[in-house]
């Protein structure tokens, strides 16, 4: 199985909803990243999970929270958005490997949840 | 900073090899050059990485210049399936350190 899973694939939510983004894979990988992709440009790297504790956040605004409950899970956690907001949100993941570049750390990527807020 | 230059765009003929070109002068002795492609509406996908020698797998093959400020990617019998963005990243990997995505380059294969 070298799939990353992320539910749901659409979502429309208002400015004061609270709602949350999932992610699952089940190929033994320790890393874990939340992307947010506009519309016309490339990915950007939102957070990082390295063995379920929080090792990146790319100055991310707090309306955003993510959560790594299991090595399997990943959540994104998502209050008072803007529209603004509104993108394509990637959850990847891969696997550490203590030889850089070794064969199997790549990232495998989900297709990805279109947020929308109204 | 920008650590990798590609073309915005290419065009490539169905059934030919696509050459997709990236420039990384400022890479470092331990980053690697990684290539993903990212379908419209779809995740990245990953093709091929390499740190000096040329690798090749069912997907693509990787010619890395020998002093490495350059990698060209071919697809060998470019499909329709084929059109997408194409990214190169420059990368020490194996940790958890997360990509960094430039603009890449719309590859259109034509019929």
């Amino acid at each position: 199985d070298t799939e990353v899973t992320q539910t749901p694939k659409h979502l429309v939510m208002g400015m004061t909803n609270k709602k949350s983004l999932k992610c699952e894979q089940h190929m033994g990988h320790r890393a874990m990243y939340w992307y947010k992709q506009k519309a016309k440009k490339p990915p950007e790297l939102m957070f990082v999970y390295s063995y379920e504790k929080l090792s990146i956040n790319e100055s991310v605004p707090s309306r955003f929270s993510p959560e790594c409950p299991n090595s399997s899970l990943l959540n994104l956690h998502l209050h008072a958005l803007q529209p603004e907001d509104s993108a394509l949100y990637l959850c990847a993941s891969s696997q550490e490997a203590s030889r850089q570049g070794a064969r199997g750390t790549e990232a495998f990527f989900g297709q990805g949840t279109r947020l929308t807020v109204v | 900073d920008a650590k990798t230059t590609q073309p915005t765009s290419m065009d490539c003929a169905e059934g030919r090899a696509a050459n997709l070109p990236c420039n990384h002068s400022t890479i470092s002795g331990n980053e690697y050059v990684y290539w993903y492609r990212q379908i419209h509406s779809q995740g990245p996908q990953y093709i091929i990485h390499g740190l000096k020698n040329n690798e090749t797998n069912e997907m693509a093959s990787l010619i890395i210049t020998e002093d490495r400020k350059s990698s060209t990617l071919i697809l060998p019998h470019a499909t329709l399936r084929d059109t997408a963005v194409y990214y190169c990243i420059v990368f020490s990997g194996g940790g958890a350190d997360g990509l960094t995505f430039g603009k890449g380059t719309h590859l259109i294969i034509q019929p």
